[in-house]
């Protein structure tokens, strides 16, 4: 079935540790990518997106991910995390200018 | 409005009757989505609304869930005889287009009991 994997349910990483978070994803065609965020007590927040262009793209807070197109991911990373980016991640996919998909999500918990 | 708005943000009801959770999407978007997100569970998407099309139902769980979106703005989102599952967040979100990035609301927050 189409959908959007995201591998880690729940991450736990020491302040200034690096981040890597996967997202692969099973649609052909044109996709945009998505990350969103989740934090406690908050509503979902768009991190960063990919439309076209430099696969590279970067987002708020110091975050980064890669489309890797022959691999059908997309992955969120950030070189050291804070405390404050403990919260819930959840990587998105819209299908050929279609609806969006989001994954399962990946808590991440980040210890002071 | 300066947000999608959704309402209630509380609701609790018992087995067997039926809910309506409203959302008013941010003006002038043409794409309506609705999620469920439940306790430990990631989003899961129920309906999705663009513009005058035919609305895309393929992950309405059963067929006690509908949504209507009158005049392409206002959507409804009605569960027929609520079941203890049916205990979720249910966020609607809203966009400017398919596609695009999308603008979640607060949620409605539904508990059967």
């Amino acid at each position: 079935a189409q959908s959007v994997s995201q591998h880690n349910h729940h991450v736990i990483l020491s302040e200034a540790a690096s981040l890597e978070l996967g997202c692969n994803y099973s649609y052909g065609g044109t996709v945009n990518l998505f990350w969103y965020v989740q934090y406690p007590g908050q509503h979902l927040q768009l991190l960063l997106k990919y439309f076209s262009g430099d696969p590279l793209v970067k987002g708020i807070k110091g975050f980064e991910a890669e489309f890797i197109k022959s691999k059908f991911s997309f992955n969120l990373r950030k070189p050291s995390v804070q405390w404050s980016d403990t919260a819930e991640y959840f990587c998105a996919v819209s299908r050929n200018n279609n609806d969006m998909r989001f994954g399962a999500g990946t808590r991440l918990t980040v210890k002071p | 409005g300066a947000g999608v708005s959704q309402s209630p943000s509380n609701k609790v009801t018992e087995k067997g009757k039926d809910v309506e959770l409203r959302c008013d999407p941010i003006s002038g978007h043409t794409a309506l989505y609705w999620y469920r997100q439940s306790l430990g569970q990631g989003l899961e998407f129920l309906i999705y609304f663009q513009g005058n099309s035919a609305p895309d139902k393929s992950g309405l769980p059963s067929d006690r869930f509908s949504a209507e979106r009158t005049g392409g703005s206002v959507s409804t989102l009605t569960i027929q005889r609520t079941q203890q599952e049916d205990s979720a967040v249910y966020l609607c979100a809203s966009s400017r287009g398919s596609g695009n990035t999308i603008y979640f609301g607060e949620g409605s927050w539904l508990t059967v009991v």
